[in-house]
């Protein structure tokens, strides 16, 4: 059963740079060419964003709202995949999922999630 | 991008009664379109995929449809445990894009 775990600091200061891990067990990031690895986000009371994804490959999509803000990344080796995202304000705070979607199926797996504030 | 129109925002219902939400995108999806359900401090977790396959392990009083850029997310017999969020989600192409969200209460 494949599983996924955020890790990072549960608190930033505003302009800071955040940076994100997923970990992921029971399957291989690079295993499928059907799979994409992404990050998502719910500020508190809000609804879901998506944020980027990337693929088997490494090749990477992202919100063009937030693109000039982010990088995705993987490390095939630990088998995880990370998010960059700059220039924190208030505005981002929000709990941070990873999960994976299956083409055809969508998001089947989530991790539980990590709340990140941005606050001095 | 392509915008997902979900309604109503929030609704309330009895025990055993049907309930409806829809999701409406702004262009053609074909059917590559999911629902999730969220309950507060949780995942979201997968009920509906590709409009109207239900996910294993999901209830069969949860049903999707789809009737051209119109999506329905159903539940036949509403349980006190579908007290939750509910979230469409277009996965036609990038951006995904999520609805606004459902929150169902029980009367």
């Amino acid at each position: 059963q494949v599983q996924l775990q955020e890790s990072g600091p549960g608190l930033v200061t505003p302009s800071e740079t955040l940076s994100l891990t997923c970990a992921v067990s029971g399957d291989s990031i690079s295993g499928s060419s059907t799979y994409h690895w992404g990050w998502f986000r719910q500020p508190p009371g809000k609804g879901l964003e998506w944020i980027a994804a990337i693929s088997h490959r490494g090749s990477t999509n992202y919100n063009p709202s937030l693109k000039s803000r982010v990088t995705i990344s993987a490390d095939t080796s630990k088998n995880q995949f990370s998010l960059k995202f700059n220039s924190m304000t208030a505005a981002d705070t929000a709990v941070y999922y990873c999960a994976r979607h299956v083409y055809g199926a969508g998001l089947g797996h989530w991790g539980q999630g990590i709340l990140v504030t941005v606050s001095s | 991008d392509i915008q997902m129109t979900q309604s109503p925002s929030t609704l309330s219902a009895s025990v055993g009664e049907r309930v409806t939400i829809t999701c409406r995108s702004s262009q053609s999806i074909s059917s590559w379109l999911a629902w999730y359900q969220q309950k507060p401090g949780k995942a979201p977790q997968i009920l509906i995929y590709k409009a109207s396959s239900l996910e294993s392990g999901v209830p069969s009083r949860f049903s999707g449809s789809a009737s051209g850029t119109e999506f329905t997310l159903t539940i036949d017999s509403l349980q006190p445990d579908d007290s939750a969020s509910y979230y469409c989600q277009q996965y036609s192409g990038f951006p995904w894009t999520f609805g606004q969200g459902t929150k169902v209460e029980i009367k």
